[in-house]
């Protein structure tokens, strides 16, 4: 059982280009989950997946967006970046939506705005 | 003021020290989550509890529903075990939580030898 992982492990991008960040699920799963963790914060939600659609959204901006795939991969895409987009951002997989189910973590993708 | 408030925000400690690290929400919820997070990122799931108190290895972790409180237990600490430990709590939203996750600010550990 493979567990999640995210792609890539680093990245350093200019203001106001657009950048696109990757999750594989845990085998099984079926709901992914992003983050933001500024540096020195805990992570703050940025919005969730569940088979393909949207399912609940934190205060994020609309240039914050995603894409679940049929095999439960996930894309986080952010588009106009600026300088408060740096941080490491994190996706977590879990079985279900439920709020009883455990969820799992990447090791994340640090992002570097310049 | 925070949902999640974690205290202290820094702990020092000398290996072999008895640590505990406390978590208060105001909210109800539905599940809390301890985390812990080494430098360079990667998050692992210590426990996630909803009520009374779990064990595994050297970790213990207890909660009070009443209270709005919980407290992560580190029994004979090692150098090891220094990181960033986060609670996370899962919104009561009167049967619509879709398992959010809020997150405290974290309690950077460090471990002397």
């Amino acid at each position: 059982e493979t567990g999640v992982t995210q792609s890539p492990t680093h990245l350093i991008k200019t203001r106001g280009q657009q950048v696109t960040l990757r999750c594989s699920s845990q085998s099984g799963h079926n709901t992914v989950s992003w983050y933001q963790q500024a540096l020195g914060q805990g992570p703050q939600f940025i919005f969730q997946y569940y088979r393909e659609e949207e399912n609940g959204r934190g205060n994020f901006p609309p240039r914050f967006s995603g894409l679940q795939f049929p095999n439960y991969s996930s894309e986080l895409n952010v588009n106009a970046l600026e300088l408060d987009d740096s941080a490491l951002y994190l996706c977590a997989s879990s079985i279900s939506p439920s709020t009883y189910n455990e969820q799992f973590f990447g090791p994340g993708t640090r992002l570097t705005v310049l | 003021k925070n949902e999640v408030e974690q205290s202290p925000q820094n702990l020092t400690a000398q290996e072999g020290e008895f640590i505990t690290i406390n978590c208060s929400y105001s909210v109800g919820i539905s599940a809390l989550h301890w985390l812990q997070q080494h430098p360079g990122g990667g998050i692992v799931s210590l426990f996630m509890l909803s009520s009374g108190k779990k064990k595994h290895g050297r970790l213990i972790a207890t909660i009070n529903i009443q209270e709005k409180h919980s407290s992560l237990h580190i029994t004979a600490s090692h150098p090891r075990d220094s990181a960033v430990y986060i609670c996370a709590v899962r919104l009561y939203a009167g049967g619509t939580s879709y398992g959010k996750l809020t997150f405290g600010q974290g309690t950077i550990l460090t471990v002397h030898p």
